[in-house]
């Protein structure tokens, strides 16, 4: 039983496409996050959604939005897509956004622009 | 700007060996550090929180300490098996924009030779 999973784990496209990744959580939590494993290798807060309130990471570009269809879900969304962008995207949940609150992670989703 | 530093970055060790590496983090402000492990094509998995100063905690072979005054934490591996190969991250958990966010060091990469 796979707590988060994220779908596709894979995802080659083209500059200037349109993409989402989908996130699903099983564990009943309320809070979730995406985050971006940049070209240093370091995992990167883009977001986190808690009860429809939204935290965005101010470095994220607009073009990246994230879409909540409901508490076990949450959608990224990503709009004319750039080289930049190529990287691996972690998905994560936790029971509320708390000090001590284990972040449970995805699998990733490997984004290769071309 | 928070920054997280792991050492060392990479770490080979034989089967049966003893080995720690070190967490460094902001020492004000502090609320929370979280230590996960992540294996290769895995997701990274919890391993502790720790909240208080001096505070020491134990998984099997594996434990950590925190000391939030200087602004650092160990974790040590007691007689390291291949299984325990894997990138060992830390997170310091900080306020900002109205919520708790997780910032991760770039992890130290521990591969055990049998």
């Amino acid at each position: 039983d796979t707590a988060v999973s994220q779908t596709p784990k894979y995802l080659v496209t083209q500059m200037g496409n349109d993409k989402s990744i989908k996130c699903e959580q099983n564990l009943g939590h309320d809070t979730m996050y995406w985050y971006k494993q940049d070209s240093k290798k370091f995992l990167k807060i883009m977001f986190s959604y808690n009860n429809k309130e939204l935290i965005i990471n101010e470095t994220v570009p607009n073009r990246f939005s994230p879409k909540s269809p409901d508490k076990a879900h949450l959608n990224l969304h990503i709009n004319s897509l750039e080289l930049g962008d190529s990287a691996v995207y972690f998905c994560a949940s936790s029971f509320t956004s708390g000090i001590t609150d284990t972040q449970y992670f995805g699998p990733g989703t490997r984004l290769t622009v071309l | 700007i928070l920054n997280v530093e792991q050492s060392p970055q990479s770490l080979h060790v034989q089967e049966g060996d003893s080995t720690n590496f070190t967490c460094s983090f902001p020492s004000s402000n502090f609320y929370a550090l979280h230590w996960y492990r992540w294996e290769t094509a895995k997701s990274p998995e919890a391993l502790f929180v720790m909240t208080l100063n001096g505070d020491e905690k134990k998984k099997g072979r594996i434990s950590a300490t925190l000391n939030t005054k200087e602004g650092y934490s160990y974790l040590y591996i007691k007689g390291s098996q291949p299984e325990d190969s894997a990138t060992y991250l830390c997170a310091f958990k900080y306020s900002g924009a109205g919520s708790y966010q997780l910032t991760f060091g770039k992890g130290t990469k521990l591969s055990v030779i049998p």
